[in-house]
């Protein structure tokens, strides 16, 4: 049973446009999501993350907005540059006691490729 | 570099024999996770320290796995008795618990192969 669900495998976007990556999840107790890049042969690294409390988070070229009836994120990138190609992983976790556990649960990853 | 370091980078190891790998969290960081990450698949949570206290851990992890953090700082994970199946990224992970941030910081992975 996948809590967590990217269903686009994969996006090709040119550079300078905007690169929009989705993420749907079912179990209503996550309550803070996060957006991971990994290159290969490296671990993921910390892109943006956005609690339940706010329906957008803006950093820099990324914006993260979440749809909590719809049980819905998505990643915005813009504009798109060859290098973020890479795989993006949204992630979730719920809240718990005493901000107990908070281990993430992963969707499969969409890869983006950012032709120039 | 103060990031999470994990040793070796890759394992190459015979079924049946053991072996165990090492991570190094961000140094003030209070709590170590380690996931499990299969070829086209997106990490998948095995057990997590606070401190020195192992305070969960995934039906993932069978009683061929063991992890430690002997000391609430670096942690080892050994599996026993490698199987094939056992082939995969493992990925260490480290957070600070402040506030309402749970963001976690990952190490390079260890790839294991298992011929």
């Amino acid at each position: 049973d996948q809590q967590v669900k990217q269903n686009s495998p994969s996006l090709s976007v040119q550079e300078g446009r905007i690169s929009i990556l989705n993420c749907d999840y079912t179990n209503s107790m996550f309550d803070y999501f996060l957006w991971y890049k990994k290159y290969p042969a490296e671990g993921p690294t910390f892109l943006i993350s956005i609690s339940s409390i706010k329906d957008k988070n803006e950093d820099g070229r990324f914006t993260v907005f979440l749809n909590k009836s719809a049980k819905h994120l998505s990643l915005h990138i813009v504009p798109s540059q060859p290098g973020d190609s890479a795989v993006y992983f949204c992630a979730a976790t719920p809240e718990g006691i005493n901000n107990a556990g908070n281990m993430l649960t992963f969707g499969g990853g969409t890869r983006l490729m950012v032709k120039p | 570099d103060t990031g999470v370091s994990q040793n070796p980078r890759h394992k190459i190891t015979k079924r049946g024999q053991n072996v165990t790998f090492r991570c190094d969290p961000i140094s003030e960081h209070n709590r170590l996770y380690w996931y499990r990450q299969t070829l086209g698949q997106g990490p998948e949570f095995l057990t997590y320290f606070q401190n020195e206290a192992q305070l969960e851990k995934s039906r993932l992890l069978s009683d061929r796995f063991s992890a430690e953090r002997p000391k609430g700082s670096f942690s080892t994970l050994e599996i026993q008795r490698t199987e094939q199946g056992d082939s995969a990224m493992y990925l260490c992970a480290s957070s600070l618990v402040e506030g309402a941030s749970r963001e976690q910081y990952f190490g390079p992975g260890t790839r294991l192969t298992v011929t």
